[in-house]
């Protein structure tokens, strides 16, 4: 299986910040890698596919990119609906792993 | 509006059985691959099965291989998961999940709203 290394677990930050949550593949994924996020109690939903494709409906300020091995994902100015947490996953074989996650909390 | 509502899930017993739906509209549901992804109370998110838009082909991670079964019903536009000897382990909120491919990339961008199975005595 790939496994998918997220970081980092956590992050304390302010909103207006400037965020980049890293995932990293065991192996090449060349860019089947997916970002979601997820609020509390909440099912999770899409922001970005194929590494750098912004899903319709998701705000500008995220973006992604990367591929092979190493992906990013980046908040340009952090807002407060943005507190959640953020799950990477491989779609490049299955079983389509997830990263462990990163969660934003306010500072 | 795409919409996947979820029905089943509950409490049982270890070893029991269970069935999970997913009623599939606002789209055309024969088109699409269709996914299952759980979470267990306070982790993160496992990727547990997947099949495609003619139910002939089918996948699962290896923790539930041999024990869950995906089905899905093109007629009436519905998505199953037979969970059988089921383990505490398996105790999550289940979701229903659409597929969608851009080239070879597959992604999820529609999920149900998530069903509550717990396994315990």
């Amino acid at each position: 299986d790939i496994q998918m290394t997220q970081s980092p677990p956590s992050l304390s930050v302010s909103v207006g910040d400037r965020v980049t949550i890293t995932c990293r593949a065991s192996q090449t994924i060349n860019s089947h890698l997916n970002w979601y996020q997820q609020k509390s109690g909440r099912a999770p939903n899409l922001l970005i596919y194929a590494a750098s494709n912004l899903q319709g409906g998701v705000p500008s300020r995220f973006s992604g990119s990367g591929s092979r091995t190493d992906f990013t994902l980046t908040i340009s100015s952090l807002q407060p609906e943005d507190f959640a947490t953020y799950y990477c996953q491989q779609s490049f074989s299955i079983p389509y792993t997830f990263g462990q996650g990163t969660r934003l909390e306010i500072k | 509006e795409v919409q996947l509502v979820q029905s089943g899930g509950g409490l049982v017993q270890p070893g029991g059985s269970l069935r999970v739906s997913c009623a599939a509209s606002g789209f055309i549901f024969p088109r699409d691959w269709m996914h299952w992804v759980r979470q267990a109370p306070g982790k993160g998110l496992v990727w547990v099965s997947r099949i495609n838009p003619d139910g002939n082909t089918v996948g699962y991670a290896d923790s539930v291989k041999g024990r869950f079964t995906i089905s899905r019903d093109n007629a009436k536009n519905t998505l199953d998961l037979q969970m059988n000897s089921l383990r505490a382990e398996d105790t999550a909120v289940y979701y229903c999940v659409r597929g969608q491919l851009v080239g070879t990339v597959m992604f999820n961008d529609y999920w149900g709203q998530g069903t509550l199975v717990v396994v315990s005595s």
